[in-house]
């Protein structure tokens, strides 16, 4: 089956820090990888997406690094605030599974002030 | 631009009741459709999908079931409620293209069932 490894499961920093999370998977044929951030009681927004022919890409202070060889790829949050504190999932998906989205379980994102 | 209503935003429902759960798009046509449950811990797992009016996709065999009586409608029902159905539930859309494709899949704010 399918699966996206997602770690860790939660994280604390302060202010300014940069959280990192890591997501892994093993369906090569995965090629949509995007990050959703979560605030409680809603619904995930779309933070960021990567296609497997970059390895970075920056959309404001949210960064995706892809390693495909290593079939990993991360989210860097730089300057974090406590506003960032949320939910994060890595997912993915490919043509073949007519792009259904297979997300990780997630991790909590504690930023202190 | 696009929006996303689910409701309602709460339910508290006894075991063995029915359930309906609705959703509607607005500003888009023909959109994709997509039934989710999370549970704490265990990440967001695809319910049903849909790409047309009556066109529906089941992931995983269980006591729910989805309806697309309208372009922009999506609902989610059930005959007799479970315990094990207890969950935030979350509908999404996204756009067609014909077919499935990499377009971001754009979320509503769920409704939390809880089943006693």
């Amino acid at each position: 089956q399918q699966q996206v490894k997602q770690s860790p499961q939660s994280l604390i920093v302060q202010k300014g820090g940069i959280p990192i999370i890591n997501c892994a998977y093993e369906n090569t044929a995965f090629d949509y990888f995007p990050w959703y951030q979560q605030f409680p009681g809603k619904g995930p927004a779309l933070l960021i997406a990567i296609r497997p022919d970059v390895s970075e890409k920056k959309e404001g202070r949210f960064t995706i690094s892809f390693n495909k060889s290593a079939k990993q790829f991360s989210l860097h949050i730089m300057d974090s605030q406590p506003g960032d504190s949320a939910t994060y999932f890595c997912a993915a998906s490919s043509q073949g599974s007519n792009y259904k989205l297979t997300f990780g379980k997630g991790t909590l994102l504690t930023v202190n002030p | 631009s696009q929006t996303i209503h689910q409701w309602p935003a709460t339910l508290v429902q006894p075991v063995g009741s029915p359930l309906s759960l609705e959703c509607t798009v607005e500003g888009t046509s023909n959109p994709n459709l997509y039934w989710y449950r999370q549970a704490a811990g265990r990440g967001l797992q695809l319910l049903f999908y849909s790409v047309g009016i009556g066109q529906i996709s089941s992931e995983v065999p269980q006591n729910l079931s989805a309806s697309r009586p309208q372009d922009r409608q999506f609902i989610l029902s059930s005959k007799k409620l479970l315990l094990s159905d207890s969950g935030f539930y979350l509908c999404a859309w996204s756009v067609s293209q014909g077919k499935f494709s990499n377009q971001p899949q754009h979320f509503g704010d769920g409704t939390r069932l809880s089943i006693l």
